[in-house]
């Protein structure tokens, strides 16, 4: 079946420093794909989505691209900062008609020390 | 606009009882969909409701059961609780459906089965 799979964290970085987090996907047709961020104690909000091959989703300082020919959908930010500190998970959406189910990765652990 | 409310926010139950939880999503929107989160096996889908019928349904036990109401409110109920089902259960609301919709997360209710 579809799944999505995303790079084990937790990963640690300096403030200012660049992050990418990886994502590939399985999926018999054309998912949609996401990024969800969930702060502590919260639920979970979207970050950017891509919903065909070579869209570019972005927002505030993210960024993640559509790549088909490798099935992908890293997530990146030029300059992180200490508020960025969450968790971040890669989902798809089940295609396969009228259906809001999110196949989600296992969420990737991101920590911005000053 | 209000956001997706869930309650109650926490929950403690003993083993063997049931629990009901609830669910206002944002208005208009007629979607919903819940989903378990563990540490153990992440973010998985539970079932969507559209429209008070129950339109895709993720692999849990039949203890795990779901409604939605004239108003798009939902209810997920958990029979026969087991020390397992200790979770955090998040409700998502979308507008209508389908591959690239936004879901809204709620802030979840955390669920301790003792």
């Amino acid at each position: 079946g579809d799944s999505v799979t995303q790079m084990e964290g937790p990963v640690t970085l300096s403030e200012e420093a660049f992050l990418t987090i990886n994502c590939t996907y399985t999926a018999t047709g054309y998912p949609s794909l996401f990024w969800y961020v969930q702060y502590p104690g919260e639920g979970l909000q979207l970050l950017l989505k891509a919903t065909k091959a070579d869209d570019k989703g972005s927002n505030k300082g993210f960024e993640a691209t559509y790549r088909k020919e490798t099935t992908s959908f890293h997530l990146e930010k030029g300059s992180v900062q200490v508020s960025d500190s969450a968790v971040y998970f890669c989902a798809s959406n089940d295609y396969g008609g009228a259906t809001n189910k999110l196949i989600f990765g296992t969420g990737t652990l991101l920590a911005v020390q000053p | 606009k209000a956001g997706v409310t869930q309650t109650p926010r926490y929950l403690i139950k003993t083993r063997g009882q049931q629990v009901t939880l609830s669910c206002s999503p944002i208005s208009g929107h007629r979607s919903v969909s819940w989903y378990q989160q563990t540490p153990g096996q992440g973010l998985q889908f539970l079932f969507e409701y559209f429209s008070e019928t129950q339109r895709n349904k993720g692999n849990f036990p039949g203890r795990f059961s779901g409604r939605q109401f004239s108003n798009s409110r939902s209810e997920m109920n958990v029979s026969t609780l087991e020390l397992g089902d200790s979770a955090l259960y998040l409700c998502a609301s979308s507008p209508q459906g389908g591959s690239g919709t936004e879901a809204f997360f709620g802030q979840g209710t955390r669920l301790t089965v003792v």
